[in-house]
């Protein structure tokens, strides 16, 4: 068990469609990091948020989007879900953020099917 | 830009089987390594890493050494298990990026009893 908690773990749903997927850090760590798993694109970081401020932004696209809330929790929202969304989303985590040092502490993802 | 290549999976072994999983990068500054892996149903795990050139990783049984010369971080395993059947990424962290970790596509392995 890393620590790291996101839900929900599957979830289908239609195009067109907004979802949110939530995530929460190991106990202590200020650092989250969002990543796609895909079979044809492979594991893709989307984005970080440090202590509640956006930190580094990967190959997000414009109809997704996150937040870190105080109590350090973070959220996903996918809107506009096209089929080539469907993939397995990784929340991660860390201790810090001002240097990423690549210790990061995954969970377990969120299963997106998009119909 | 920072890349992995690992070699295509998946692989195949008998319990006991001498393991390697060729990964090499392309980095700009000093990158870090690491190996990490995912078990079926599971997040990634971190699996070992080094930090500098000629540094050697080890964790339950598997090894990875940070050779520079041939920018390559091979993973080793003298005798694998039935549980040791996962999913294996090398990755990197490089000083010259955003720092963040820049993944290889994966190595599916199948260890039979």
């Amino acid at each position: 068990d890393s620590g790291v908690t996101q839900t929900p773990k599957h979830l289908i749903t239609a195009t067109g469609q907004r979802v949110t997927l939530r995530c929460s850090p190991r106990s202590g760590d200020l650092s989250v990091y969002w990543y796609q798993q895909s079979l044809d694109q492979g594991l893709q970081f989307l984005i970080q948020y440090y202590n509640g401020e956006e930190r580094a932004k990967g190959n997000i696209l414009e109809r997704f989007s996150a937040q870190q809330f105080p109590d350090l929790h973070s959220e996903l929202n996918l809107s506009s879900l096209e089929l080539g969304d469907s993939a397995l989303y990784f929340c991660a985590s860390s201790r810090g953020g001002q240097q990423n040092t690549g210790e990061l502490f995954f969970g377990e993802g969120s299963r997106l099917t998009v119909l | 830009g920072n890349s992995v290549t690992q070699m295509e999976g998946p692989v195949t072994l008998s319990e006991e089987a001498f393991l390697t999983i060729n990964c090499t990068y392309t980095a700009t500054g000093y990158p870090s390594l690491f190996w990490y892996v995912q078990y079926p149903g599971e997040g990634l795990q971190l699996l070992l890493k080094a930090t500098k050139a000629d540094d050697k990783g080890s964790n339950k049984g598997f090894e990875a050494t940070y050779r520079k010369e041939t920018t390559s971080f091979h993973l080793e395993k003298g005798s694998v298990q039935v549980s040791d059947s996962a999913v294996y990424f090398c990755a990197l962290v490089s000083s010259g990026s955003a720092r963040q970790l820049t993944f290889g596509s994966g190595t599916q392995l199948t260890v039979l009893p």
